[in-house]
């Protein structure tokens, strides 16, 4: 059974770096493709950026300048870096599993991530 | 980007009614479209994938249709635990992106 588990930081200011990691047990880390969601209070989903089990990497271009994702396969966790947050970037973050193809099997349990002066 | 536009905004059907949610994309996604089930405070739940498969433990009440650009999620008879917002995605191409979501609520 695929659980994903996640933490960070929940409270930053304008201009810090948001910093999240999401721990995978269960099931295999290789041979998936392995992303970050974000959801704004009340808003819908937007997609930040994909990374696979070997760091091959896409991004959304609309955060690409700021956003790296990154792999650590010994521990089995990903990482998301976001720099320069602003009050825009307050959402709650979520990593997910993607399934046979890119849709998102597994979720974590999401982050909320508030960037206030 | 390919847009993703779904429809009703809000629905309000009674419980054992049916309920069909609407999705269109901007441009075709072949059938690289999947449907999201999201309740307040958790994370969204894998319906549909391939935009007619069900996912695994997804009831038979939930289906899926469509392919290219118009999409449809079914609900044959509503239970009281599918009222939830629900969210179409489309993984065609990159940027993989949502629709807006519908909300699926008791009349």
């Amino acid at each position: 059974q695929v659980q994903l588990q996640q933490w960070g930081a929940g409270l930053l200011r304008p201009s810090e770096t948001l910093s999240l990691t999401c721990a995978v047990y269960g099931g295999s880390f290789s041979g998936h493709y392995w992303s970050w969601v974000r959801q704004p209070p009340g808003k819908g989903l937007e997609w930040i950026g994909e990374i696979s089990h070997s760091g091959t990497t896409n991004y959304n271009p609309s955060l690409k300048t700021r956003v790296t994702i990154s792999v650590d396969t010994s521990k089995n966790q990903f990482s998301l870096r976001l720099s320069s947050v602003t009050a825009a970037d307050t959402a709650v973050y979520f990593c997910a599993r993607h399934g046979g193809s890119d849709y998102f099997q597994h979720w974590g349990q999401g982050t909320l991530v508030t960037v206030s002066s | 980007e390919k847009v993703m536009t779904q429809s009703p905004a809000t629905l309000s059907v009674s419980p054992g009614e049916r309920a069909s949610l609407s999705c269109r994309a901007s441009q075709s996604v072949s059938s690289h479209l999947a449907w999201y089930q999201q309740k307040p405070g958790q994370a969204p739940r894998l319906l549909i994938y391939g935009a007619s498969t069900r996912a695994t433990g997804i009831p038979a009440r939930f289906s899926g249709s469509g392919s290219g650009t118009e999409f449809t999620l079914t609900i044959s008879s509503l239970q009281s635990e599918d009222f939830a917002v629900y969210y179409c995605q489309q993984y065609n191409i990159w940027p993989y992106t949502f629709g807006q979501g519908t909300n699926l609520e008791i009349k």
